[in-house]
């Protein structure tokens, strides 16, 4: 089955800093990969995907994230934090060979600090 | 696009009624889920539609919960007997097609409280 690591469910930064959210996967097959963000009282609005080509995968509002095989990662990057960027933050895979549900991680709590 | 739309937006009951919540998603999209997100987790996958099928409901929660998606549109998720460990958020998304690789787009959520 399916998992995905979030670690940090909350993440403070002050504005103007890095945000780096961490997210790991288990699949001997690496699946398709998502984040997600929600804003209070909202539903999940996509950020950016991988599925093939570049590992390197840039979002909506400046974020970015980078598959890496080798640590089963897919960790999101923003250069820097804006007061706006606060939210919970989900990752999900896709596992390739079911193309049914997706898994959610957890999620990530980002504050972001004057 | 008019985007996933749920309705109601906020549900009160009491323990022991039934609730029914809708889903209308996007125009032409061939996929329809619904997920269950509870405080500080992530959405919990219950099932989903091809169409009118219904493909997997094997994650439903118990007998109690039920969904419909009668002419391949919009979606019903019913809740019998409500319990208070039924209160969450219920969310629902929809995707064009078959293809792993396919963005899910979500509703805004239909936030349910037992009492």
């Amino acid at each position: 089955a399916q998992s995905v690591t979030q670690l940090g469910s909350h993440v403070s930064v002050s504005e103007g800093a890095l945000v780096l959210l961490r997210c790991n996967y288990s699949s001997s097959v690496p699946p398709y990969l998502f984040w997600y963000v929600q804003y209070p009282n909202q539903g999940l609005q996509l950020l950016l995907k991988y599925t093939t080509g570049a590992t390197l995968v840039k979002g909506i509002n400046g974020f970015e994230a980078e598959f890496k095989k080798s640590e089963t990662s897919f960790h999101l990057t923003k250069p820097s934090a804006h007061m706006s960027d606060a939210a919970e933050y989900f990752c999900a895979v896709s596992p390739l060979n079911t193309g049914n549900q997706f898994y959610f991680g957890t999620g990530t709590s980002l504050t972001v600090i004057p | 696009d008019t985007g996933v739309s749920q309705d109601p937006r906020h549900k009160i009951t009491k323990r022991g009624q039934n609730v029914t919540f809708r889903c209308d998603p996007i125009s032409e999209h061939n996929r329809l889920y619904w997920y269950r997100q509870t405080l500080g987790q992530g959405p919990e996958f219950l099932t989903y539609f091809q169409n009118e099928a219904q493909l997997e409901k094997s994650r439903l929660l118990s007998d109690r919960f039920s969904a419909e998606r009668p002419k391949g549109s919009f979606s019903t998720l019913e809740i019998q007997r409500t319990e208070q460990g039924d209160s969450a958020m219920y969310l629902c998304a929809s995707r064009p097609g078959t293809t792993p690789q396919e963005t899910q787009y979500f509703g805004p959520g239909t936030r349910l409280l037992v009492l």
